[in-house]
């Protein structure tokens, strides 16, 4: 199975911050890395699919970038709606490994 | 629109089987590349993958829950039922289930989760 790696595993931000997160693979995966926003009590949500496309609805502060073992997500300006859990999750074979989350809350 | 609801008991005593049964609508099982998923996140704990049901019924899973999981669909019902056998505590969790398509460029396919329903906690206790 492909292990997957995220740092940090939390971070204090405030609202207007940029906000990176890092996503490490076990081997490459070329670009398949999707990243999701998890918030509690709610089903997690799809922000990036395959590395960089952002998908259709989800705010152009998100951006996502990477290839082969190392991935980022970049949040540009942190809004109040944006703290959450962030997880990555390669699709590059089964079964289909998430990493350990990232927890982005208020400084 | 695409929407996804997963049901079955909140509570299951352990050495039971646990059968979810996520609904859908919005879209077809019979589609072409189409699937269905289903994803756990026990209480503080990260996601993790279960299970995955193709157009074509294909089957994959878990590599450390294989040998007690089991998918199946109905197309006429627009369902997808998940079996786990063996239910122990620590399979306490939110289930998902969740539509699973393919990003195509250049010859490669890249799978995500881009509808999800709004998860069912299933407790294992006695």
């Amino acid at each position: 199975d492909i292990q997957m790696t995220q740092s940090p595993s939390s971070l204090s931000a405030s609202v207007g911050d940029r906000v990176t997160i890092t996503c490490r693979a076990s081997q490459s995966i070329t670009r398949y890395l999707n990243w999701y926003q998890k918030k509690p009590g709610k089903a997690p949500e799809l922000l990036i699919y395959a590395a960089s496309n952002l998908q259709s609805g989800v705010p152009s502060r998100f951006s996502g970038s990477g290839s082969g073992t190392d991935f980022t997500l970049t949040i540009s300006s942190l809004q109040s709606e944006d703290f959450a859990a962030y997880y990555c999750q390669q699709s590059y074979s089964i079964p289909f490994t998430f990493g350990p989350g990232t927890t982005v809350d208020i400084k | 629109q695409v929407t996804l609801k997963e049901s079955g008991p909140a509570l299951v005593k352990p050495t039971q089987t646990l059968t979810l049964t996520c609904t859908f609508s919005g879209f077809s099982l019979t589609t072409s590349r189409m699937h269905v998923s289903w994803i756990r996140q026990p209480p503080g704990k990260a996601l993790e993958w279960l299970a995955r049901i193709d157009w074509d019924d294909d089957k994959f899973y878990s590599t450390s829950l294989q040998t007690r999981l089991t998918i199946s669909k109905d197309t006429s019902k627009n369902q997808v039922v998940l079996t786990m056998t063996d239910m122990d505590p620590l399979d306490t969790a939110t289930y998902y289930c969740a539509r699973t398509v393919a990003y195509t460029s250049g010859g490669y396919y890249v799978y995500y989760f881009d509808y999800w329903g709004q998860g069912t906690l299933v407790t294992v206790s006695s």
